[in-house]
């Protein structure tokens, strides 16, 4: 039979609002998560980081927030911009150092409609 | 400026011709990994190494070579290309004493299709 390939989540938001991108991550022993920006053509690029210490992190109009217990994360973009359209990747390390595997989610697509 | 530098872009190529995508890196960092990104898939490790001399595996090695001969470059081999090694691949580097960005530096990209 015909495959059917999978589907990245999308958000789809109005130029202004603000934007939440979710993620879940597995492994417990992870204690440093990164999100990242994948606009098209592109490689990935380094948005924001938190520990596994804390429970939020603010940047430049985003804002990350770990919920360890349910081992979630979410990033925040505030007054969202056309030129914020991207795939949005979080990604985990395991093991406590820098030098560790680090594992993506899948990615979810963000569009911003002026 | 610092960067990470793969080469080529695009490629083309036949099912079974050995292939070498070249990666660079400026920034002196130790830490260097091959990526594989697959629609619906997200980006699966393929090799890293954490210095010269050192590489290990990945998640997704099969058909994959890699060598680490000097710090900055990090090549990554295909022996004998197959069509389920089409993908867009992606070379990184990191350092952990990169205290301003603890995160990866990622190059732009090679897109290969194996026919």
């Amino acid at each position: 039979g015909e495959s059917v390939g999978l589907h990245l989540p999308t958000l789809s938001v109005q130029e202004g609002d603000n934007s939440i991108i979710n993620c879940a991550y597995s492994n417990s022993a992870s204690d440093y998560f990164i999100w990242y920006k994948q606009e098209s053509g592109k490689g990935p690029q380094f948005i924001i980081d938190i520990r596994s210490n804390m429970d939020k992190r603010q940047g430049q109009r985003v804002t990350v927030l770990l919920n360890k217990t349910v081992k979630h994360l979410s990033l925040q973009i505030a007054a969202t911009q056309p030129g914020d359209s991207a795939v949005y990747f979080c990604a985990d390390f395991a093991g406590g150092t820098s030098y560790g595997k680090l594992t993506f989610g899948q990615g979810t697509i963000l569009t911003v409609h002026p | 400026e610092a960067q990470v530098t793969q080469n080529p872009r695009y490629l083309i190529t036949v099912t079974g011709k050995k292939l070498t995508v070249t990666c660079s890196q400026n920034m002196n960092h130790e830490y260097m990994s091959w990526y594989r990104q697959d629609p619906g898939l997200g980006l699966r490790q393929i090799y890293y190494s954490m210095n010269v001399e050192v590489t290990d595996k990945g998640d997704v090695p099969e058909g994959y070579k890699v060598s680490r001969k000097e710090k900055r470059n990090f090549p990554l081999i295909l022996e004998s290309p197959s069509p389920n090694q089409t993908s867009l691949y992606f070379c990184a580097s990191s350092s952990p004493s990169d205290r301003l960005n603890y995160g990866y530096t990622f190059g732009s990209g090679t897109r290969l299709t194996v026919v």
